[in-house]
């Protein structure tokens, strides 16, 4: 079952703009990651924040995480056109054996030029 | 090399062939995973291999047969697929079977069953 959902679905925005993307889980983590998916391509690691972390920064992303609210979000500063994607966030569950990845349902980032 | 190759790029195959997807990785990875990806939902997970052995199936139906031969490759053998069974195939790498890594993903085979 997948452990992570996004929210919102599509975000339509301007260039310039910041895009805030939130994703909320549903048991322990390790770890919380976030990954970009142009169409029909492979995905992008973005970034990865540890349970013991709450916020870290990569460039123009922030992420933060609350293991409280089992929540994160991934904010994109300053967006660019070719921020246009989707993004996953991926949760690593505690209670399961190995390292088994689980995406959420993502967001469709459409920025505008 | 920090990529994840994947041939063929695109796969159109008979409910009766037989055919493998394939997979490389010259990062030095020890882990390596086969995800599924339905249009418009996320990648979900079909076989993870550490060290060249199958550590996880997800209940994965028999028709796909994960093989790792070396280190640095992967493949998918398909038989007898289904239509349902079309999707984008993706491979991905990570240093170890291990939380403290992100993956590496290639760009996919995108397999239509007819």
């Amino acid at each position: 079952s997948q452990q992570g959902e996004e929210d919102p679905q599509a975000l339509s925005i301007q260039e310039g703009e910041n895009a805030t993307m939130n994703c909320s889980y549903k048991t322990s983590i390790n770890n919380l990651q976030w990954y970009r998916q142009n169409s029909g391509r492979g995905l992008v690691h973005l970034i990865l924040i540890r349970s013991n972390e709450r916020e870290k920064h990569s460039g123009r992303l922030r992420v933060t995480l609350d293991t409280s609210k089992k929540s994160s979000s991934l904010l994109i500063t300053a967006s660019r056109a070719a921020d246009t994607a989707s993004y996953f966030c991926a949760t690593d569950a505690v209670e399961t054996s190995g390292s088994r990845l689980t995406f959420g349902e993502g967001t469709q980032l459409t920025v505008n030029p | 090399d920090t990529e994840v190759t994947q041939t063929p790029k695109h796969l159109v195959m008979g409910m009766t062939n037989k055919k493998s997807l394939k997979c490389e990785q010259h990062m030095g990875h020890r882990a390596m995973y086969w995800y599924k990806q339905k249009a418009k939902k996320p990648p979900e997970l079909m076989f993870v291999y550490s060290y060249e052995k199958l550590s996880i199936n997800e209940s994965v139906p028999s028709r796909f047969s994960p093989e790792c031969p070396n280190s640095s490759l992967l493949n998918l053998h398909l038989h007898a697929l289904q239509p349902e069974d079309s999707a984008l195939y993706l491979c991905a790498s990570s240093p170890q079977e291990s939380f403290d890594y992100g993956y590496t993903f290639g760009s996919g085979t995108r397999l239509t069953v007819v």
